[in-house]
């Protein structure tokens, strides 16, 4: 079975361009998750989709953060513009269902913003 | 705000003893609880969840959930150098798909020779 895929894995952008990431899940997975984890401190749930709707948004940071996932499969996550505190790693994961069941990472894409 | 604390580290345990890790969090309706680990530069990959008050065991290592006390710890005996990573507790506060799971910030194991 594949794991979760993630491009890029790394990416180095100044403050104020736009960057995107993309991510696609295990398949059959209804839910889709991205976090953002900085250095030292634990995954931070941004957006969490069911199928290919939004379950939860609610630390995503709109102004500048968007996400979707069109027909319920892979999903991309942009930032624009950047700065310089969304340095992080930005983890994609997936889960059979919303619930309690375990939750598979992608392998991240680590972002430089200089 | 729903919070999921851990002791950052390092913890430093010798090979071959138990590796003791502790996690508390806020919201007392919390359900699910697992231990995520997570060696440097790699994604999180689960190694134990546990959903009731007791002790739950796998291999080397036993999870301990007490509800009351809203804590939940993850054991490791026979501690390998391989164990050395940062641990990270996760709770999912309920049971509706608006309930988000919330990590601590991990607590870093080094298993020293």
């Amino acid at each position: 079975e594949a794991g979760v895929a993630q491009s890029p894995r790394y990416k180095i952008i100044e403050k104020r361009q736009s960057v995107a990431f993309w991510c696609n899940p295990i398949s059959g997975h209804a839910t889709l998750y991205w976090y953002q984890q900085i250095l030292g401190q634990g995954p931070k749930l941004l957006i969490q989709f069911q199928n290919n709707g939004v379950v939860d948004d609610s630390q995503l940071p709109k102004d500048r953060f968007s996400a979707e996932r069109l027909k319920g499969v892979d999903s991309t996550l942009k930032i624009q513009p950047a700065k310089l505190e969304d340095s992080a790693v930005y983890l994609c994961a997936s889960s059979s269902d919303w619930g309690g069941n375990e939750q598979f990472f992608g392998p991240g894409t680590r972002l430089t913003v200089l | 705000q729903k919070e999921v604390e851990q002791n950052s580290g390092p913890l430093s345990v010798p090979e071959g003893a138990i590796a003791s890790l502790n996690c508390t969090y806020s919201d007392r309706g919390s359900q699910s609880f697992f231990w995520y680990r997570q060696y440097s530069g790699k994604s999180p990959e689960l190694i134990m969840s546990i959903y009731s008050n007791g002790d739950k065991e796998d291999g080397r290592f036993t999870a301990q959930l007490n509800k009351a006390s809203q804590y939940v710890s993850l054991l490791i005996r026979d501690s390998q150098p391989s164990d050395s990573a940062t641990y990270l507790c996760a709770v999912l506060p309920g049971y509706s798909s608006a309930s988000k799971i919330i990590f601590g910030s991990g607590t870093r194991l080094s298993i020293r020779p």
